[in-house]
């Protein structure tokens, strides 16, 4: 059964504490996203992937990091930097050479900083 | 830059037709997409159009697409309880490996 997961589904970090949530597809994509909601927003971009062991920064890549080590991971470290984490993170993936091929999406992280 | 704009809320009794309305900014987008994302959940694709076509159905779903007036809409015929969600539309860059979402839709269906 091919899909995208991400755990934890809850996670809970003190105030201080680095936090890496992880992403996991075996649906052979080349494409990785890490993206962020906030209450009553729309997604908004962190980091993407294309390739292994390479990876762009999106529109907020401030105070998070990632890693792309394997195709089929891409963790995203959620740092100290970071001032406000508490946030909902969605993970997607998308297969890179089809011309109708979009984003899919995982089940979603929420993040929740004491 | 890009920028794609929905309306915050919508709300319809059931069994009403409900109509999501999307503008965007990048007329070199090559396909516009709606997500659908139930509370708690990840976003889950629910039909896309190429941007030289007017019109696409499925099912319940119509998609209408103005590119003059760079505008979409996702029309969902004989709405149910089950359709309230959050909808968001999202366009494509040039190279298709980056989507802008819309900030999406609060869908109420109301019995």
């Amino acid at each position: 059964d091919g899909g995208i997961t991400q755990s934890p589904k809850y996670l809970f970090r003190k105030e201080g504490q680095n936090v890496t949530l992880s992403c996991e597809q075996n649906l052979n994509h080349d494409a990785m996203y890490w993206y962020r909601q906030d209450p009553g927003q729309g997604l908004r971009l962190i980091y993407y992937s294309q390739i292994v062991n390479d990876f762009q920064k999106g529109d907020i890549a401030e105070g998070y990091s990632v890693s792309r080590e394997k195709k089929e991971s891409f963790p995203l470290t959620v740092t100290s930097a970071q001032k406000n984490p508490t946030a909902f993170y969605l993970c997607a993936s998308k297969r890179v050479q089809g011309p109708t091929d979009t984003q899919y999406f995982g089940p979603g992280t929420r993040l929740t900083v004491l | 830059g890009e920028d794609v704009e929905q309306s915050l809320f919508l709300s319809v009794r059931e069994g009403d037709s409900s109509v999501i309305n999307c503008t965007y900014t990048d007329s070199s987008s090559t396909y516009l997409y709606w997500y659908k994302q139930e509370p708690g959940a990840g976003l889950q694709l629910l039909t896309y159009i190429f941007s030289n076509m007017d019109m696409k159905q499925d099912q319940r779903l119509t998609v209408l697409l103005n590119k003059k007036d760079k505008h979409l809409s996702l029309r969902i015929a004989d709405t149910q309880t089950g359709d309230s969600a959050i909808y968001f539309c999202a366009e494509d860059n040039n190279a298709g490996n980056m989507l802008t979402f819309g900030g999406g839709t609060r869908l109420m269906v109301k019995p």
